[in-house]
């Protein structure tokens, strides 16, 4: 069974700060997407990345795929309360059941 | 653009009832996804469709059944509520059956009681 465990589940930190989170996996994915999800709405695409060591920067958000293509990381730089929410990593699956795997998610909150 | 909607936006069932949620996209896209979302638990796949008369089995389809009714709509139909569909249930799309890159709309809350 294919699973992406993303960690830490929450993180609460003062704005200003810089935080990092995680999605690993042992299965290797052609391409991982994060999206952040705030209350009561659907998740938000944030990036997809595709290439194994590539690494995508979003303004004071940089995202990192992993050499073998088997995990990510996503880094904010400067956290401000507008960063806060669910951050969600998915991959493709390899079969049509599984056809996105989604991980269970970072809350994350930014203390003003 | 309206993206992808959802109604109704909030629905309490009992046990037992039947329903119909309604997801619509104005992307052109050609595929179209039904996710429950559970505290702890992610986005789990509950039916897809590749394309406009084609529907799949996701990861958790027992007690669902959906219609894709053209290239815009798909639609999900509990036939029979039970506690256990108590969830938030999330229509996606993407522009076809290889992109990953998922448009989601803003939910549904649904609670069986």
């Amino acid at each position: 069974t294919q699973l992406l465990e993303q960690s830490p589940q929450f993180l609460s930190i003062q704005e200003g700060e810089n935080l990092t989170v995680y999605c690993n996996s042992s299965s290797v994915f052609s391409s991982l997407q994060w999206y952040r999800q705030e209350p009561g709405e659907g998740p938000v695409l944030l990036v997809t990345v595709v290439t194994g060591g590539e690494v995508k920067k979003l303004k004071r958000l940089t995202f990192q795929f992993g050499d073998a293509r088997k995990d990510s990381s996503l880094h904010i730089t400067a956290a401000q309360p507008g960063d806060t929410g669910l951050y969600l990593c998915a991959g493709d699956g390899v079969s049509s059941a599984s056809k996105i795997i989604f991980g269970s998610g970072t809350r994350l909150s930014i203390r003003p | 653009n309206a993206g992808v909607t959802q109604t109704p936006k909030f629905q309490v069932l009992k046990t037992g009832q039947s329903m119909t949620l309604q997801c619509a996209q104005d992307m052109n896209h050609n595929s179209m996804y039904w996710y429950r979302q559970d505290p702890g638990m992610g986005l789990r796949l509950i039916y897809y469709s590749a394309s406009e008369g084609t529907t799949d089995k996701g990861e958790v389809p027992n007690g669902y059944n959906v219609s894709r009714l053209n290239k815009r709509e798909f639609s999900l139909r509990l036939e029979s509520a039970a506690p256990s569909q108590t969830s938030v249930y999330f229509c996606a799309s993407t522009r076809d059956s290889i992109s990953y890159e998922q448009y989601f709309g803003p939910g549904t809350r649904l609670t069986v009681t």
